[in-house]
């Protein structure tokens, strides 16, 4: 199993580009998320989805879109770059496993806006 | 909604000595509290979690401890090592397979030689 993976590991955009971050995985989670990491504020939940065709809002959603066309894929997207988005990006997929509910990170994606 | 705190911010300990990272948590309907570490250009990972129908687990050097009552809860890291230095995190959802999962800001440990 590969896990979570993540594509790209990195970019670099220009204010008001617009791109899509990937996230697949192979674990059949029918939950999946998004966080951005930033120094001193942890981990923050962008968007979230409890399955294919059904995604919700976390604690900081504005600037980015996200779908779940299928179980696999839940790809994040930005519309119109900003500076404030420079970040580290990590997808996660969720399941249990030997008794844990335990979320599954993907490698992270470090975007840097200009 | 749901809001995680986490103190302190960072923390430096001796090698061979305890650390304890605190949290607090603001919904008394959460029930599942993980805790994550993340080593320096590593993705986090799980370390230990608990629910709320048990107040301590303990695996190896590493406990967790809860108190529903006052909505806290703290990861306890006995005889530390350098390979314990890394950022920690914990977090806090209802265990439901429908439930978002909310990190605290994380906790900085260094672990002197």
């Amino acid at each position: 199993n590969a896990g979570v993976t993540q594509t790209p590991k990195f970019q670099v955009l220009k204010t008001g580009q617009s791109m899509t971050l990937q996230c697949a995985q192979d674990m059949n989670h029918e939950y999946m998320s998004w966080y951005r990491q930033d120094p001193g504020m942890g981990l923050r939940l962008i968007h979230y989805s409890v399955g294919a065709g059904i995604t919700d809002q976390g604690e900081v959603p504005n600037g980015y879109n996200v779908s779940r066309s299928t179980t696999e894929d839940f790809p994040l997207r930005l519309l119109s770059a900003a500076p404030s988005q420079t970040s580290v990006y990590f997808c996660a997929s969720r399941g249990f496993r030997g008794g844990r509910n335990e979320q599954f990170f993907g490698p992270g994606t470090r975007l840097t806006v200009l | 909604g749901e809001n995680v705190e986490q103190h302190p911010s960072t923390l430096s300990v001796q090698e061979g000595d305890s650390a304890v990272i605190k949290c607090t948590y603001s919904d008394s309907a959460s029930n599942y509290f993980p805790w994550y570490k993340q080593e320096l250009g590593k993705r986090p990972q799980l370390i230990i979690d608990i629910r709320s129908n048990v107040g301590e687990k303990k695996d190896q050097r590493i406990a967790v401890t809860l108190n529903k009552t006052a909505k806290h809860f703290s990861l306890h890291i006995t005889e530390t090592q350098p390979e314990d230095s890394a950022v920690y995190f914990c977090a806090a959802s209802i265990e439901t397979s429908y439930d978002k999962v909310i990190f605290g800001p994380g906790t900085s440990l260094s672990v002197i030689p």
